[in-house]
């Protein structure tokens, strides 16, 4: 069973950059070809999706948040982590780290963090 | 971007009722469609891929068709704990761009 819990400030201030870490268990981030993402959702609102980090290393992101998003991976600690940069308001949301279900092929997200909610504010 | 819209937005039903959710692509997705089920608190929980592929553990009475454009959610006898915010989400570009809709409430009559 996979488990992946996210860490990271809960408050980020406008304009300064967010950085969040998802801590992975039961899974490997170095091999099995898995891709793992970041989610959002802002209260009351859908889901947004942001990013992948595949086992190969590879990284795709939402086209809208491309220019301020970096997803990067530590395999050592089984880790991989975000990083938004120049925040707004509009970045407030419930941040999720989550993995995919099926190995070799992306989309339907199997196992998903316990989310962690980051406030954009001054 | 694909834009995926749900309808309704809320659906007031009763316990036993049958139930059905709609999704729509702004653009053929074909089978690349995924439902999952929110709770207040909770992250998403996968039902559905493959448009009509059950998840593991996920009970007979929900499940999914279509094909394109048109989707369909439906929870054929509706249990108390089926109350929910249902999202459907739509994984077809390469490289990976995924969406997701605006979600369907389901709440009790």
């Amino acid at each position: 069973q996979v488990h992946l819990k996210e860490s990271g400030p809960g408050l980020v201030k406008p304009s300064e950059t967010l950085s969040l870490t998802c801590s992975v268990s039961g899974g490997s981030l170095r091999s099995g070809g898995y891709y793992w993402s970041w989610v959002r959702q802002p209260p009351g609102k859908g889901p947004e999706w942001i990013g992948y980090i595949h086992d190969s290393g590879n990284t795709y992101y939402n086209p809208s948040l491309k220019s301020r998003v970096t997803i990067m991976r530590d395999p050592s600690k089984n880790q991989f982590s975000l990083k938004l940069s120049s925040v707004t308001a509009a970045d407030s949301a419930m941040y999720y780290c989550a993995r995919d279900l099926r190995a070799f092929s992306y989309g339907p997200v199997d196992y998903w963090g316990q989310g962690i909610l980051v406030t954009v504010s001054s | 971007e694909i834009v995926m819209t749900q309808s309704p937005a809320t659906l007031s039903v009763s316990p036993g009722e049958r139930v059905t959710l709609s999704c729509r692509a702004s653009q053929s997705v074909t089978g690349n469609l995924a439902w999952y089920q929110q709770k207040r608190g909770q992250a998403p929980r996968l039902l559905i891929y493959g448009a009509s592929t059950r998840a593991t553990g996920v009970p007979a009475r929900f499940s999914g068709s279509g094909s394109g454009t048109e989707f369909t959610l439906s929870i054929s006898s509706l249990q108390s704990e089926d109350f929910a915010v249902y999202y459907c989400q739509q994984y077809n570009n390469w490289p990976p761009a995924l969406t997701f809709g605006g979600g369907t409430k389901v709440e009790i009559k």
